[in-house]
């Protein structure tokens, strides 16, 4: 198994540029999960989605776009790129267990992304 | 929503020497308390975490104990090793939105000296 790969893992954008970065999980986990980290201040969810179909906004969602297609695959969008959106991105998934309880969560390698 | 707050930002120890770190949040409803160890280029791997429904649990020289009167937790490395250097992270899950999520402390770079 591959667990959570992540696409691209470096990339230079311009200012206003878009790009889009794929994670991808064959763990058949239902929650799939976009993170930002910068240093200092830890990671801090863009946005989620518990299943196929269904997305949600985290802590600091403004910017940033995101489909759930597919139960593997989450996709995280940038539509107009902006110099604060320079940072290194991770992407993780996990599986529901049982009584609601919160299991691990599995990240992938992560992207650095430079917006100049 | 929640806050995971932890301390200290940075940690020298001495090898061999145990090393503590410590988180509060803020959710009373918090029920899930990871740990994990982020390696510099590397992803955050889970090195122990805890349940709220105990109050103590170990693996090897790993250790995470939970007040949840106090809304704390620690993690406690014991005979710390030169690989033992990392950026160490505390999380709870709490509800928020449609479906539990963590909060992440913003970590602790603990550097093990020979």
């Amino acid at each position: 198994n591959a667990g959570v790969t992540q696409t691209p893992k470096f990339r230079v954008l311009k200012t206003g540029q878009s790009m889009t970065l794929l994670c991808a999980q064959d763990m058949n986990h239902e929650y799939m999960y976009w993170y930002r980290q910068d240093p200092g201040m830890g990671l801090r969810l863009i946005h989620y989605s518990v299943g196929e179909g269904t997305t949600a906004k985290g802590e600091v969602p403004d910017g940033y776009n995101v489909s759930r297609l597919k139960k593997q695959n989450f996709l995280l969008g940038l539509e107009s790129a902006a110099p604060s959106q320079t940072s290194v991105y991770f992407c993780a998934s996990s599986y529901s267990g049982p009584g609601g309880f919160y299991n691990e969560q599995f990240f992938g390698p992560g992207t650095r992304l430079t917006v100049l | 929503g929640e806050n995971v707050e932890q301390h200290p930002s940075t940690l020298s120890v001495q090898e061999g020497d145990s090393a503590v770190i410590k988180c509060t949040y803020s959710d009373s409803a918090s029920n899930y308390f990871p740990w994990y160890k982020q390696e510099l280029g590397k992803r955050p791997q889970l090195i122990i975490d805890i349940r709220s429904n105990v109050g103590e649990k170990k693996d090897q020289r790993i250790a995470v104990t939970l007040n949840k009167t106090a809304k704390h937790f620690s993690l406690h490395i014991t005979e710390t090793q030169p690989e033992d250097s990392a950026v160490y992270f505390c999380a709870a899950s709490s509800f928020s939105g449609s479906a539990r999520q963590l909060t992440f402390g913003s970590g602790t770079q603990l550097t093990v000296l020979p």
